[in-house]
């Protein structure tokens, strides 16, 4: 059973444009959703998190919004680079769990010059 | 500050032999976690210690995966005997006590594991 499914699988955008990368969760225990992102041959990178307290945050080009009660969060790259081309991970925890991440299957984003 | 540190970073072992797996996570950090990765798939949780003590076990495959965490600082993963269907990037990961809610967790480059 897969409690966060995340979406497109993969992703091809042209440099400028937005990327755009979907999640949705299951357990309303969540309390946490980070998004991570890899780059070949390394772990997983800590980008940008949010709490369901907020509808949306933003760091930069990247910008996460929630909607808490359809259960689903997306990630926006805005004004993408060749450079954030990555595997994108999309998580959830909660206090109930350990703050144990549950991992989406991840997206493989390419951006192109 | 040094990272979490995992080695091997590639491991390629014959079915039925044993792997043991290392992570070194950041000083101070008394969380800490293994997830596993296979063949384009989720990023699954394994297990999870707090210092020395093993908090939760549940995503442990089955009983050929042991984990040992000594003195609550390295943290040991063995597989024995391995299976082909073991094979994938074994990630660890670190954080500090959880005070508040989500605190950050740091990842390892992981340990790619073949099993032919």
């Amino acid at each position: 059973q897969q409690q966060v499914k995340q979406s497109p699988q993969s992703l091809i955008v042209q440099k400028g444009g937005i990327s755009i990368i979907n999640c949705a969760y299951e357990n309303t225990a969540f309390d946490y959703f980070p998004w991570y992102q890899q780059f070949p041959g390394k772990g997983p990178a800590l980008l940008i998190a949010i709490r369901p307290d907020v509808s949306e945050k933003k760091e930069g080009r990247f910008t996460i919004s929630f909607n808490k009660s359809a259960k689903q969060f997306s990630l926006h790259i805005m004004d993408s680079q060749p450079g954030d081309s990555a595997t994108y991970f999309c998580a959830a925890s909660g206090k109930d769990s350990s703050y144990k991440l549950i991992f989406g299957s991840g997206t493989r984003l390419l951006v192109r010059p | 500050e040094a990272g979490v540190t995992q080695f091997p970073s590639h491991s390629v072992i014959e079915k039925g032999q044993t792997v043991t797996l290392r992570c070194d996570p950041i000083s101070g950090h008394d969380n800490l976690y293994w997830y596993r990765r296979v063949m384009g798939k989720e990023i699954k949780f394994l297990l999870h210690f707090v210092k020395e003590s093993k908090q939760d076990e549940s995503g442990m495959p089955n009983n050929r995966f042991l984990a040992e965490r000594t003195g609550g600082t390295y943290s040991t993963l063995k597989v024995q005997p391995a299976e082909l269907e073991d094979s994938g990037v074994y990630f660890c990961a670190s954080s500090r006590i959880i005070k508040k809610k989500g605190t950050e967790a740091f990842f390892g480059q992981g340990t790619r594991l073949t099993v032919v």
